[in-house]
């Protein structure tokens, strides 16, 4: 069983539907992000939760509204996406933040395919 | 501003031989962590090799090795004997101190070659 799950792995929406992804680690970890990964693109970072609270929003538009109950559990809510939103978006957890960076762990993402 | 580059976007490596992949940072700090990510097609991206900046000594895991050159601010990558199972994205992170940061860079595309 993977550390990091992420579910659906793919999901096929329309620019006026609402859907969203889900992620879980199982490592204890207290740091939970969204990434977004495109094409011949650096990593996007789009969210960070540290032991739930968000402490990055790295200007994401409103159309993409996080969430985390719970330090094990993250959510991506996706509502009238753009086609350009199309991309993989990764899940991430690590133990460590602030002075000393710590590991990332992924789950294996969530192809989104917006029409 | 914090930087990382990655050059090559796709690199090939006969079975068994050796291949180094470049990445170079930029940064004001002087105490920070490198790393380097695999990302298998269609599979989690997982950590190959970490490097501390303050340790001289290069990192080593295995087949895998860096070579870190400090003052350059560059971080290569090593892959001694490469397997078909080598063959993913590679990409060059590094975590901004102070924050959840991590800036990567745009991946090199191994390919292994029978």
């Amino acid at each position: 069983e993977t550390g990091v799950t992420q579910t659906p792995r793919h999901l096929v929406m329309g620019m006026t539907n609402k859907k969203s992804l889900k992620c879980e680690q199982h490592l204890g970890h207290n740091a939970m992000y969204w990434y977004k990964q495109s094409a011949k693109k650096p990593l996007e970072l789009m969210f960070v939760y540290n032991f739930k609270e968000q402490t990055e929003n790295n200007s994401v538009p409103s159309r993409f509204s996080p969430e985390c109950p719970n330090s094990s559990h993250l959510f991506l809510h996706l509502h009238t996406l753009q086609p350009e939103d199309s991309a993989l978006y990764l899940c991430a957890s690590s133990q460590r933040g602030g002075r000393i960076a710590g590991e990332l762990f992924f789950g294996e993402g969530s192809r989104l395919t917006v029409l | 501003a914090q930087t990382v580059t990655q050059s090559q976007p796709e690199m090939s490596v006969q079975e068994a031989e050796t291949v180094t992949l470049s990445c170079t940072y930029d940064t004001s700090e002087s105490d920070y962590y490198l790393f380097w990510y695999k990302q298998p097609p269609s599979r989690q991206m997982i950590l190959v090799i970490r490097q501390e900046a303050y340790k001289q000594q290069n990192a080593t895991e295995n087949r895998f090795s860096v070579n870190f050159q400090k003052a350059a601010k560059s971080f290569s990558l090593k892959i001694s004997d490469s397997q078909l199972g080598d063959a993913a994205m590679y990409f060059c992170a590094y975590p901004t101190s102070g924050t959840y940061k991590y800036i990567f860079g745009t991946g090199t595309r191994l390919k292994v070659l029978a």
